[in-house]
């Protein structure tokens, strides 16, 4: 399996906290993506990373923010979550030499009261 | 931008039937698509991928074709088991601009012993 952790797994909080997931890789690849998936939409790109400090917008990138200040951690934060925002969260992370696959970590599910 | 649709949403065989889920997508520059399996609660796994310069790829009892001209692939399982019981993903990206993944909104394929 990739080195890949998530954490938390699990979190429930309230309308208008803020919240920070975090994800932590030890295979060193510059490519790092946050998706959100919610039946029957499969899963869904927020934003990605290319390398430390820099980063894109995804599809569904509206009330999310990302930081990378280290090759190894790429951290998803709601400023002031809602509760359209509850969901599962998977990292990815892709190594960057030619067309190589996505490899998930085991996600974080998200309950926004 | 990019937009991938799947079909059939369900789908259900008997064990040693053949399963076919299909995929179309939208922008011809796509050069890569993976295909997922994701079990009731897990991360999603890949299980086969292709190159827009293939037309076709097996692993096993597991194929997946791609017709460029048409823009679809699709993938077969042949002899299924009810270990093969699950959510399929397919999706498409450009492998190098990002890497970003679009992807199909997911066969629950019931394997029926």
């Amino acid at each position: 399996d990739a080195g890949i952790t998530q954490s938390p797994r699990h979190k429930v909080t309230e309308t208008g906290t803020p919240v920070t997931l975090r994800c932590h890789q030890t295979e060193n690849h510059r490519y790092m993506y946050w998706y959100r998936q919610d039946p029957g939409h499969g899963l869904r790109l927020i934003h990605y990373s290319y390398g430390v400090k820099d980063t894109d917008k995804g599809e569904v990138s509206d009330g999310y923010s990302v930081s990378r200040s280290k090759t190894e951690d790429f951290l998803l934060t709601l400023e002031s979550a809602t509760s359209s925002q509850t969901s599962v969260y998977f990292c990815a992370i892709r190594d960057d030499r030619g067309p190589q696959p996505q490899h998930f970590g085991d996600g974080t599910r998200l309950s926004i009261l | 931008g990019e937009n991938v649709e799947q079909h059939p949403s369900t789908l259900s065989v008997q064990e040693g039937d053949s399963a076919v889920i299909k995929c179309t997508y939208s922008d011809s520059a796509s050069n890569y698509f993976p295909w997922y399996k994701q079990e009731l609660g897990k991360r999603p796994q890949l299980i086969i991928d292709i190159r827009s310069n293939v037309g076709e790829k097996k692993d096993q009892r597991i194929a997946v074709t791609l017709n460029k001209t048409a823009k679809h692939f699709s993938l077969h399982i042949t002899e299924t088991q009810p270990e093969d019981s699950a959510v399929y993903f397919c999706a498409a990206t450009v492998y190098n601009q990002g890497g970003k993944l679009i992807f199909g909104q997911g066969t629950e394929l019931s394997v029926k012993p």
